[in-house]
């Protein structure tokens, strides 16, 4: 049974770089030609998706966040990867990690980040 | 971007009632809508995908449809663990893909 797991710094200040990590277990992140998706929810608001990646290349980003984003996938440690650039408070939200590029069906738990001096 | 509309925002019900939750898409998303269900601090949960099949182990009570760009999540039979809030996504349009603000049904 796949597992997705979010680890990363809880709190970032503004203008810096906002880097999370999604492991996978349970499954090889090259296995089923899976895309690898960030979503995030701010608080008590919607849901908003990010990107995603596949394995071998090939990245698509909401234009929303103006070339801010980079998803990467590290096959040698069964993960990907999420960078924002230049975050501001509006980027504090729960940030989670699914699999797909479609519908998600396999969710991490979530972790809050917050930015904030 | 398509505007996925939700209706209502928030919709009191009581168990054993049957609750309908409606979404509608600016645009054509052919079929391509997924519904979630989730719950305070979890992730959401995909319950229904293209508009109307239902994901593996989703109790049959939860039923989509479609008709148009209005699309429909119905749950006949409330459960207790029902209460939650709903989300609908489209994934026609893949730039980008995109949800609708949300339908909490609570007591």
């Amino acid at each position: 049974q796949v597992q997705l797991q979010e680890s990363g710094p809880g709190l970032v200040k503004p203008a810096q770089t906002l880097s999370l990590t999604c492991s996978v277990s349970g499954a090889s992140i090259t296995s089923g030609n899976y895309y690898w998706s960030w979503l995030r929810q701010a608080p008590g608001k919607g849901l908003e998706w990010l990107g995603y990646s596949f394995y071998s290349g090939g990245t698509f980003y909401n234009p929303s966040l103006n070339s801010r984003l980079t998803i990467s996938v590290d096959m040698a440690k069964n993960l990907f990867s999420l960078s924002l650039i230049s975050v501001t408070a509006a980027d504090t939200a729960v940030y989670f990690c699914a699999r797909g590029k479609q519908r998600f069906a396999k969710w991490g738990q979530g972790i809050l980040v917050t930015v904030s001096s | 971007d398509i505007q996925m509309t939700q209706s209502p925002s928030t919709l009191s019900a009581s168990i054993g009632d049957r609750v309908t939750i409606t979404c509608r898409a600016s645009q054509s998303v052919s079929n391509w809508l997924a519904w979630y269900q989730q719950k305070p601090g979890k992730a959401p949960r995909l319950l229904i995908y293209d508009a109307s099949a239902l994901e593996t182990g989703v109790p049959s009570r939860f039923i989509g449809s479609a008709s148009g760009t209005e699309f429909t999540l119905t749950i006949t039979g409330l459960q207790p663990e029902d209460f939650a809030t709903y989300y609908c996504q489209q994934y026609n349009s893949f730039f980008p893909l995109t949800f609708g603000g949300g339908t909490k049904v609570e007591i």
